[in-house]
């Protein structure tokens, strides 16, 4: 059983661009959620998504960052418009079940801003 | 709100040595799950252990282990023979069974295991 898969593992994106990072929960997994750990920091929950629906994104920056989960694909982090403090490494976890008691982690994205 | 507190920025230990990471957290909560977590260099998050809260019993995983005190809200990692591959970030984090689910971690402890 595959894990929790991420690509790309490393973007570089010039300030401005748009940056796209993709999710594809463990098999069985319709439970996303998004994480973004700043340098020398940890985690930070982003959003949580069920396949088609935003169930929180209470940790989402309120401008250029969106997410979705389709019926069909990977989930989707979008971060338009790219400033160099949206560099950091973004991770993506999955669960079976919204009270699983665990989230099972991908390798994570490292966005690089110039 | 749920917050994590990691007291320790940096440990270092002697291989074959034992050490404790210390972690506290404060929640209104009284069923949820706490976890320790290693990162390596590789940035993959691994799951080294985790408690139920309703458990006393305290986990135990190999060299690993937990000191959980619910009433104090601490929730300690023990590491037992440390190994140099035990080098690395180590995150405490909270899960609650109800609302949405989502992990607060704690800021970290760089440990570094010494040859």
């Amino acid at each position: 059983n595959a894990g929790v898969m991420q690509n790309p593992r490393h973007l570089v994106r010039r300030r401005g661009q748009e940056a796209r990072l993709r999710c594809s929960p463990m098999k069985g997994h319709s439970h996303v959620y998004w994480y973004r750990q700043l340098p020398e920091e940890g985690l930070k929950f982003m959003v949580y998504l069920q396949k088609e629906n935003i169930i929180d994104e209470s940790g989402m920056p309120k401008e250029r960052f969106s997410a979705e989960f389709p019926k069909e694909g990977p989930s989707i982090l979008r971060i338009q418009q790219v400033v160099r403090g949206d560099s950091a490494a973004y991770f993506c976890a999955s669960s079976p079940l919204a009270s699983y008691n665990e989230q099972f982690f991908g390798p994570g994205t490292r966005l690089t801003v110039l | 709100a749920q917050t994590v507190t990691q007291s320790q920025p940096e440990m270092s230990v002697q291989e074959a040595e034992t050490v404790t990471l210390s972690c506290t957290y404060d929640t209104s909560e009284s069923n949820y799950y706490l976890f320790w977590y290693k990162q390596p260099p590789s940035r993959q998050m691994i799951l080294v252990i985790r408690q139920e809260a309703y458990k006393q019993q305290n986990a135990t995983e190999n060299r690993f282990s937990v000191n959980f005190q619910k009433a104090a809200k601490s929730f300690s990692l023990k590491i037992s023979d440390s190994q140099l591959g035990d080098t690395a970030m180590y995150f405490c984090a909270f899960l609650a069974t109800s609302g949405t689910y989502k992990y607060i971690f704690g800021t970290g402890t760089r440990l570094k295991v010494l040859a």
